[in-house]
């Protein structure tokens, strides 16, 4: 089945730390995103890549960084810069540059919740 | 700045109520607009809109879009339990922003029996 993979689902962090979030998609999507979401808030974006060894910054970038180094894969690394990581992050692709319509709905992974030991 | 406000923030109805959603809207380069409905993990896509005053449907849900007016609702007819969820609002930046979505606050909806 095509669909979005984010490990893994739970994951705890010890102050110092850097952690490593998943996400890989098989839908063969060029554009990826990396959003992150508190209790009673929407969603606010992390990075975003159009396309492999590409990616920006998207509102909250700080604290946070991420590789394109495959078409499949959009790993999200947590530093201990970033002070208030606790949070549960989504991964999202959608059909990006190379489609014949670039105006596409994203679509989602199941999220992981991370949390401060 | 771009921002997307949703309302009500929470909600709670009966089986068998009919709910309107609220979703208005201030951004530069407007693309289109999208509903995700979301339950404990990932967000679900329910519509995308692009043109105003052309209703979408799916069963007993429906959504239209005003872009003089910039909002949209998202209405669900004779509620079910399983509709308790949070709906998301999202609109797209022009495609020069790498198809950004900007989401409201969400409305988190309760349906009770």
């Amino acid at each position: 089945d095509g669909g979005i993979t984010q490990s893994p689902k739970y994951l705890f962090r010890k102050e110092g730390q850097n952690v490593t979030l998943s996400c890989e998609q098989n839908l063969n999507h060029d554009a990826m995103y990396w959003y992150r979401q508190d209790p009673g808030q929407g969603l606010r974006l992390i990075y975003y890549s159009q396309i492999v060894n590409d990616f920006q910054k998207g509102d909250i970038a700080e604290g946070y960084s991420v590789s394109r180094e495959k078409k499949e894969s959009f790993p999200l690394t947590v530093t201990s810069a970033q002070k208030n990581p606790t949070a549960f992050y989504l991964c999202a692709s959608s059909i990006g540059p190379s489609g014949t319509d670039g105006n596409q709905p994203q679509h989602f992974g199941d999220g992981t919740r991370l949390s401060i030991l | 700045e771009d921002k997307v406000v949703q309302s009500p923030l929470s909600l709670v109805v009966h089986e068998g109520d009919t709910v309107t959603l609220n979703c208005s809207y201030e951004v530069t380069n407007f693309r289109s607009l999208l509903w995700y409905k979301q339950e404990k993990k990932a967000p679900t896509f329910l519509f995308m809109l692009t043109s105003s005053g052309i209703e979408k449907k799916s069963g007993r849900l429906s959504s239209i879009l005003d872009k003089k007016e910039l909002f949209s609702i998202l209405n669900i007819t004779a509620t079910q339990t399983g509709d308790s969820a949070i709906y998301l609002c999202a609109v797209s930046d022009s495609y020069n922003q790498g198809g950004k979505l900007i989401f409201g606050q969400g409305t988190e909806l309760s349906v009770k029996p």
